[in-house]
C-alpha cells in the first residue's frame, strides 16, 4: 500500500516563531488531507489539498503531486497550536485514507 | 449537529469478554470508518464502509468485525478481547461534495483489555 512519512516526528518552538511540517507520500494520491490532533486527542480537519495551494489564517498548505510531497507552514505559533499534525492520502482507487505517524509539535509560552 | 458521536468513552475488559463500539452521526454521510491509534502513532484503518449495508476491511482488521444496518450507524465489535487490543478507537465519517472533501471524527473510545 502507499507509503506516507512526515517529518520532523518532533518539533518544539517558542511563541512567535513559524514552522514547516512535510509529508512524503509513496505513490500518486487523488485526496490529501491535514489534520491537528489536540492535546486533548481531539481530530480537526485543517485542509483538504490534493493539489496546490490553500491558506487559513496563519496556517497554509501546498502539495506538489508530481513531487510526492505537501507542505504545512504555520507561521506566528500559539500555544493552542500545540498538538500531532497528520498528514493523510488515499490513492487512486482507494476509498480510505491512509495516516502518516505524525509531527508532534509543541509551542511554548 | 451532534456530528460524529461515539459511545462508550471509556471502557475496561477481560480478556476474552466481547464488546461493541458504538458510532452514530448525523450528517447523512456515505461513508464510515474506524481507526485504532497506538501510543505514539498514527491512525491505522480497521474497517470502513461506503453506504449503508456495506463493509470493508482496511490494515489491521483482525480480531473485529463491523455492521452497517443503518446509514446512520457505524458498529465496532470485539468478539474476544485480547491485550494486544488495548488502544483508543476513532471513528470518523466523510464527506465529498463541490470540489472537496472532508473527514469528520468522533471523540475516541478508550479501551483497555487486561
Amino acid at each position: 500500500g502507499i507509503q506516507v512519512e512526515q517529518s520532523p516526528p518532533d518539533l518544539i518552538l517558542q511563541e512567535g516563531a513559524n514552522s514547516t511540517l512535510r509529508c512524503n507520500f509513496s505513490d500518486s494520491v487523488n485526496n490529501l488531507q491535514w489534520f491537528h490532533q489536540n492535546p486533548w486527542g481531539q481530530l480537526i480537519n485543517l485542509f483538504y489539498i490534493p493539489s496546490g495551494t490553500k491558506q487559513n489564517g496563519r496556517l497554509s498548505a501546498t502539495t506538489v503531486a508530481t513531487e510526492r510531497y505537501s507542505l504545512l507552514y504555520i507561521s506566528s505559533s500559539q500555544t493552542t497550536d500545540s498538538g500531532v499534525y497528520f498528514c493523510a492520502v488515499e490513492g487512486t482507487g482507494r476509498r480510505a485514507l491512509t495516516f502518516g505517524s505524525g509531527t508532534r509539535l509543541q509551542v511554548q509560552p | 449537529n451532534a456530528g460524529v458521536t461515539q459511545t462508550p468513552k471509556f471502557r475496561v475488559l477481560k480478556t476474552g469478554q466481547s464488546m461493541t463500539l458504538l458510532c452514530a452521526q448525523d450528517m447523512n454521510h456515505e461513508y464510515m470508518y474506524w481507526y485504532r491509534q497506538d501510543p505514539g502513532m498514527g491512525l491505522r484503518l480497521i474497517h470502513y464502509s461506503v453506504g449503508e449495508g456495506t463493509t470493508a476491511k482496511g490494515e489491521v482488521p483482525d480480531g473485529y468485525n463491523v455492521s452497517r444496518l443503518k446509514k446512520q450507524n457505524f458498529l465496532l465489535g470485539l468478539e474476544s478481547a485480547a491485550p494486544s487490543q488495548t488502544s483508543v478507537y476513532f471513528c470518523a465519517s466523510r464527506v465529498a461534495r463541490d470540489g472537496t472533501d472532508t473527514q469528520y471524527f468522533g471523540p475516541g473510545t478508550r479501551l483497555t483489555v487486561l
